[in-house]
């Protein structure tokens, strides 16, 4: 089975543009996460979907961020008029739908999508 | 924040086992033992979890205690592909964020 794939591997630019950064999850999946790591810091929780639903969102800032989980298709976080500060690894994680013991499924991360503002 | 507390740092000798200790001293009942590590520049990799029974994959064991305070990841024979920041979670539902904490950067020598 293929793992979580993120894309682009790299992305670069410029103050004020728009970053669109893509997720599939494993297949079978249909919980999605997104994660942030600043330069020298531990990852931070941004989102949480489910195909169609935003489950949790308490990590995304305010304003200028967004995300998605299609019915079909991957998830997209999408940050609007990018500022330095957004320069990051950003790291989507998936797992699966399960009944009943749901705590017993370890989230699957991606190798990431790191962005560069210049 | 994290519920867990792991040392900053750890050293281990190539061929050793290293045994990287958490602190989860407020867990639950119901909440699980995760440990992940990330080895620089790729996305955090899932090693081993459970809930009170000792558990053993390909990778490593992890060790709970009795109580559930606490808890040990070993490595049986440590490689230098296996140096990396190592985390210690715990959490209760799939739908559960995991939030992470500083983790034990774990140097291989050889």
């Amino acid at each position: 089975n293929a793992g979580v794939m993120q894309n682009p591997r790299h992305l670069v630019r410029r103050r004020g543009q728009e970053a669109r950064l893509r997720c599939s999850p494993m297949k079978g999946h249909s919980h999605v996460y997104w994660y942030r790591q600043l330069p020298e810091e531990g990852l931070k929780f941004m989102v949480y979907l489910q195909k169609e639903n935003i489950i949790d969102e308490s990590g995304m800032p305010k304003e200028r961020f967004s995300a998605e989980f299609p019915k079909e298709g991957p998830s997209i976080l999408r940050i609007q008029q990018v500022v330095r500060g957004d320069s990051a690894a950003y790291f989507c994680a998936s797992s699966p739908v399960v009944w009943g013991d749901s705590s017993n499924q370890p989230q699957h991360f991606g190798d990431g999508t790191r962005l560069s503002i210049l | 924040d994290a519920k867990t507390t792991q040392p900053p740092s750890m050293d281990c000798a190539e061929g050793r086992a290293a045994n990287l200790p958490c602190n989860h001293s407020t867990i639950s009942g119901n909440e699980y033992v995760y440990w992940y590590r990330q080895i620089h520049s790729q996305g955090p990799q899932y090693i081993i979890h459970g809930l009170k029974n000792n558990e053993t994959n390909e990778m490593a064991s992890l060790i709970i205690t009795e109580d559930r305070k606490s808890s040990t990841l070993i490595l049986p024979h440590a490689t230098l592909r296996d140096t990396a920041v190592y985390y210690c979670i715990v959490r209760v539902r799939v739908g559960d964020k995991i939030i992470f904490g500083k983790g034990t950067r774990l140097h291989i020598l050889p």
